[in-house]
């Protein structure tokens, strides 16, 4: 297994314009999350799935973004008409949920530069 | 709800000094705690984790933490440290099996 892939992995845009990201998790792993990482900062949470199933969404993720996992495998992060403030790295991480053998694996990340 | 707090933006050591990157958390419910680290260019890494059990946890690179439940603390050590270890270090908690709340970092400059 080659871990978390994520692509693409860099992004630029003009401002208004609509992008998608996607995440393909480690194979055996249900739970799918999405973060957001700005210059200076810890990553922040956006969103979790466990396999097909969204269970929780930050109050950081505006109308703007969607987010799905429609067969409990990969992910795709959608935003819409996309703001200055919408540069960041997006990072996606995958987990086993099982006891014991919870830990998040991270994939490289998508920055996106909206210009 | 679950907060981190990394009191150290920037830590410069001398190569080869011991180093300790201070974090402290708060939560209302037991937490898993984790140190990252992101080495220059590359992705996020699991350095070392505290579920349960031993209050002391080690990497294999030589750093360790201790969880300190009545003080809120996992601070990072490492006894000597080498040019390598270069990074920015994020301290971070979760409730159980939930989504991890990160600190805002600490970068480690060591200096020749």
């Amino acid at each position: 297994d080659t871990g978390v892939s994520q692509d693409p992995r860099h992004k630029i845009t003009k401002r208004g314009q609509n992008v998608t990201f996607r995440c393909d998790p480690i194979s055996e792993h249900n739970r799918l999350y999405w973060y957001r990482q700005t210059l200076g900062q810890g990553p922040e949470f956006l969103t979790y799935f466990q396999n097909e199933a969204q269970l929780e969404k930050s109050r950081l993720l505006s109308d703007r973004f969607s987010a799905e996992r429609p067969k409990g495998s990969f992910s795709t992060l959608e935003i819409q008409r996309t703001e200055q403030g919408d540069s960041a790295m997006y990072l996606c991480a995958s987990s086993l949920s099982r006891q014991g053998l919870y830990e998040q694996y991270f994939g490289p990340g998508t920055r996106l530069t909206v210009t | 709800a679950q907060s981190v707090t990394q009191l150290d933006s920037q830590v410069p050591v001398f190569e080869e000094a011991p180093v300790e990157l201070r974090c402290n958390y708060s939560s209302s419910v037991s937490v898993y705690l984790f140190w990252y680290v992101q080495y220059p260019n590359q992705g996020l890494q699991l350095l070392l984790k505290y579920l349960s059990g031993s209050t002391l946890v080690e990497s294999i690179n030589g750093f360790e933490a201790e969880f300190n439940k009545s003080q809120t603390s996992f601070h990072l050590r490492k006894p000597s440290v080498h040019i390598s270890d270069t990074a920015e270090y994020f301290c971070a908690v979760s409730a159980r099996d939930d989504k991890i709340i990160f600190g805002k970092g600490t970068r480690l400059h060591i200096l020749p």
